[in-house]
């Protein structure tokens, strides 16, 4: 199966600043999306990410505050704008894909290992 | 609205058989997934069905009934390392997951 690696693995941040997610898929996926989770809690989906077209958001979630880019079939970037303590939680990104061998018959998720982001 | 639910925690033995519930409310169905999240990991694929019945894959097996909209995954002979997550999610009309909060296995020795 694909490898999906993230970067930063965690990182601790100040109040009113930014930071950029790295996701990285050693195969071509056509789609990739962005989930936040706090503990305890569901993976709350923030945006899907295409390739050649803007990022889809979910409600609640905004360009302006969670920008994505995706500028190859391997590549996306989300940062997370003006960051508030309440921005603390584990973003992953995940993959979907139909050609991981699971004869699953509708594409399945995969994910990356997840940033783990403190905001100060 | 679109809902899943499923226990918050379960408490079992190493060694022993575990049954966790999920029971879903999605706009029209396309499946459901079942994924293992280990603490500071990622959720890792366990299963999917959409049709009714039991899919058996070793150790773990996972049941879906269409008509109660209801699944549960069944884990046997349960090691310390069965410890984790499990999220149950749904597939609705658009294709979009809609997940559980997860149950906390925790497996005493």
């Amino acid at each position: 199966s694909a490898v999906i690696s993230q970067k930063p693995s965690r990182d601790i941040c100040q109040r009113g600043t930014s930071l950029t997610i790295q996701c990285q898929v050693d195969s071509q996926v056509t789609m990739m999306f962005w989930y936040r989770q706090q503990p305890g809690q569901s993976l709350t989906l923030i945006a899907t990410a295409n390739q050649g077209s803007e990022a889809t958001y979910e409600s609640g979630f905004v360009i302006d505050k969670f920008p994505i880019s995706r500028p190859n079939l391997t590549f996306s970037t989300l940062t997370v704008s003006n960051m508030s303590p309440e921005d603390s939680s584990i973003y992953l990104c995940s993959v979907e894909d139909d050609n991981f061998g699971t004869k699953v018959p509708v594409a399945t998720q995969y994910f990356g290992p997840g940033t783990r982001l403190t905001v100060l | 609205g679109q809902n899943i639910d499923q226990p918050t925690e379960m408490t079992a033995t190493e060694g022993a058989i575990v049954q966790i519930n999920c029971t879903y409310q999605t706009s029209g169905f396309n499946g459901l997934f079942w994924y293992q999240q280990h603490a500071g990991e990622a959720p890792t694929f366990l299963s999917y069905n959409v049709l009714d019945g039991l899919e058996e894959k070793g150790r773990f097996s996972s049941f879906l009934s269409r008509s109660k909209g209801y699944s549960y995954l069944l884990l046997k002979e349960l090691q310390m390392k069965d410890s984790a997550s499990y999220l149950c999610a749904g597939l609705d009309s658009n294709y979009q997951l809609i997940w559980g909060a997860g149950t906390k296995l925790i497996i005493k020795p």
